[in-house]
């Protein structure tokens, strides 16, 4: 499958730095985008969703869509040790599933 | 915070058995899923299920796989005559759709590891 595409990584950032981290997608009728965090031996957890395009922040985390370019980022900004993490995004589907990407595994050294 | 409880946690299986993942969704939530991973791979969909039968299913769930709500707690993946290459991590997830489901997402359990010997 091949609708939404994400660098696999390994990013490994220091500690206080701006992580960058993107996808782009193929299905210019998705609507949904998410971001999810994974650590290891664990679930998916749901970090922050967009609708459309636009910006969206929550503490030091911020989601972008650029729908005209079918890409999606997510920014951390000062990056702590406990962020490090697999960052999966994903869209929903109209039968409200979820596409993940590959994932992108994510150090943040002290 | 609620939770989605999976058991077990890890189960280890020979080539040809069946086997039964289960799952506890939270208890307010309506709509039921199953993903996988393959290790190193994407997080890839399976079934969801409302309302007491399957609402849509990808190529991957075939005739070798089947979900159960057989209470009104438990929501059980169906792995019949396993093969090497269902070794897997397979994640439960439930959503609320009272709550909007595009706006909370899902809410993934911790998964269990599926290994095929």
């Amino acid at each position: 499958q091949k609708e939404v595409e994400q660098d696999p990584g390994p990013l490994s950032v220091p500690e206080g730095a701006i992580v960058s981290l993107n996808c782009t997608y193929s299905n210019s009728a998705f609507q949904y985008f998410m971001w999810y965090r994974q650590y290891s031996r664990k679930g998916p957890e749901l970090l922050m969703y967009t609708y459309s395009s636009g910006n969206k922040e929550d503490g030091r985390f911020t989601a972008q869509v650029d729908k005209s370019s079918k890409y999606i980022s997510l920014f951390i900004r000062d990056s702590q040790p406990s962020d490090s993490a697999t960052y999966l995004c994903a869209i929903v589907t109209g039968a409200n599933n979820l596409f993940f990407g590959t994932g992108t595994r994510l150090t943040v050294i002290p | 915070e609620p939770e989605v409880t999976q058991t077990p946690s890890h189960q280890v299986t020979q080539m040809g058995q069946e086997v039964i993942l289960r799952c506890v969704p939270i208890s307010n939530h309506l709509y039921f899923y199953w993903y996988r991973q393959i290790l190193g791979q994407k997080v890839e969909f399976l079934v969801s299920f409302y309302n007491n039968e399957i609402s849509e299913k990808s190529e991957i769930f075939d005739d070798q796989f089947s979900v159960e709500r057989p209470d009104g707690s438990n929501f059980t993946l169906k792995i019949r005559s396993t093969k090497l290459e269902d070794s897997a991590m397979y994640f439960c997830a439930s959503s609320d759709p009272g709550q909007g489901r595009f706006n909370y997402g899902y809410t993934f359990g911790s998964g269990t590891r599926l290994t095929v010997v």
